[in-house]
């Protein structure tokens, strides 16, 4: 089963405004990864933080872990219409494998 | 960082034949991994394939399937056999690099993908 589920599954915006995206888990992870896919194409790796961390920052994107509710979440501040793709959470349990949840398709309308 | 390319980027193939993907890392690496994603879903893993070694399978994956090949260090097939409709998917091929000071943390990269559709 996968390990990581997002939450909305769906998400419509408009330009300007923030978008948040969850990701919930159930094993103790190594690091939690979001990646970027914009439809059709490759995935894009935008920001890893990993298990002994709270908050990371990358450009317009934040994303924090909660581990004790195994729980984590991406904010995309100041959305542009470029920002529309699917986002996928993907948590690292050791073993080599990491794990991608569902996805959330986020539209950003201009 | 790592650079992955794949072959063919896209196909239309007739049930029944297989196709052969390709795989290429820039770097050489220890593990290699490929995907699914079917339309609409997120990313499922095939199998990971080490250099030297037969790949190991995923629950609902078979070799007789999805053969895969891992020649050296940078470079990997996966096959698929036999297709259906149901096989048409994009198969993505990836790669874990250890990073950080002292080999803190495992990163993963992928390749763009190879869009399959079966008739």
């Amino acid at each position: 089963s996968q390990q990581g589920e997002e939450d909305p599954q769906a998400l419509s915006i408009q330009e300007g405004e923030n978008a948040t995206m969850n990701c919930s888990y159930k094993t103790s992870i190594n690091n939690l990864q979001w990646y970027r896919q914009n439809s059709g194409r490759g995935l894009v790796h935008l920001i890893l933080i990993r298990s002994n961390e709270r908050e990371k920052h990358s450009g317009r994107l934040r994303v924090t872990l909660d581990t004790s509710k195994k729980s984590s979440s991406l904010l995309i501040t100041a959305s542009r219409a470029a920002d529309t793709a699917s986002y996928f959470c993907a948590t690292y349990t050791g073993g080599f494998k990491t794990i991608f949840g569902a996805g959330t398709r986020l539209f950003v309308k201009a | 960082s790592a650079v992955i390319s794949q072959k063919p980027s896209r196909d239309i193939c007739q049930r029944g034949t297989s196709l052969t993907i390709q795989c290429q890392v820039d770097s050489q690496v220890t593990m290699m991994f490929w995907y699914r994603q079917q339309p609409g879903q997120s990313l499922t893993l095939i199998a990971t394939a080490n250099q030297g070694s037969e790949a190991t399978y995923e629950s609902g994956f078979v070799i007789d399937k999805f053969p895969i090949s891992r020649p050296n260090l940078t470079f990997s097939t996966l096959t698929v056999s036999n297709m259906s409709p149901e096989d048409s998917s994009i198969y993505l091929c990836s790669v874990e690099l250890v990073l950080g000071q002292g080999g803190s943390y495992n990163e993963q990269f992928f390749g763009p993908g190879t869009r399959l559709t079966v008739l």
